[in-house]
């Protein structure tokens, strides 16, 4: 079984729709980040968590908003979709605290597609 | 801005031959360097790290050289597989500087001909 897991792995949805996007993870990770991918752009943070009680916006957050639930479960959220937050967006963990060289596990990936 | 480079899109090599990724950065907060691999259809997963206080590390056919002075990094697969076709990203953080996160390059995408 894979140790993060996103869900859907695809979805297409419609302007102005609100859609979520969900991750969770068995490997007993306390930080989890969302990244979108989208073409020559490579991968940009959009939020990350570093435990339960603690959510952080990344470099490009506007539009998007997280919620975990709990140490195995973020969530990110899309309001009201529009088409340029048509990507692939992945989750990721990692286990190390604050001060520690950090090594990020990502899941599958989710392909969103807004009309 | 910019933090992390990788100036090439996509790299084409025979199968046995060596491939060479370059990264260049610009922030010199930087003092961890990841390399992350990613096929089609599937999340990135971690390939090979180095810390700022080393030069060069080495797992298997891969290897990763640090040059600070000239805030560049590689990766060197050698002998390369058909199975090494990917896109490869280069990442770097920042402890010293409070910036913990990874800040990744735009990826360039490794073509190994049979």
């Amino acid at each position: 079984d894979a140790d993060v897991t996103q869900t859907p792995r695809n979805r297409i949805t419609k302007t102005g729709k609100r859609i979520m996007l969900e991750c969770s993870q068995t490997k007993g990770h306390d930080r989890m980040y969302w990244y979108r991918q989208d073409p020559g752009l490579g991968l940009r943070l959009i939020y990350y968590s570093f435990d339960v009680k603690d959510i952080n916006k990344g470099e490009i957050s506007d539009g998007y908003s997280v919620s975990r639930q709990a140490q195995a479960k973020f969530s990110l959220s899309l309001e009201s979709a529009i088409p340029n937050q048509t990507a692939l967006y992945f989750c990721a963990t990692s286990d190390l605290g604050r001060g520690y060289q950090e090594t990020q596990y990502f899941g599958p990936g989710t392909r969103l597609l807004v009309l | 801005d910019q933090q992390v480079k990788q100036n090439s899109p996509s790299l084409s090599v025979q199968e046995g031959r060596i491939s060479i990724l370059n990264c260049d950065y610009t922030n010199s907060m930087f003092d961890y360097f990841l390399w992350y691999k990613k096929y089609p259809a599937e999340g990135p997963t971690f390939l090979i790290s180095i810390s700022s206080i080393k030069d060069k590390n080495e797992d298997g056919r891969f290897t990763v050289f640090l040059n600070k002075s000239a805030k560049h990094l590689s990766l060197h697969i050698v002998p390369s597989q058909p199975g090494d076709s990917a896109v490869y990203f280069c990442a770097a953080s920042a402890i010293q500087g409070g910036s913990e996160k990874l800040v990744f390059g735009k990826g360039t995408k490794l073509t190994v001909n049979p």
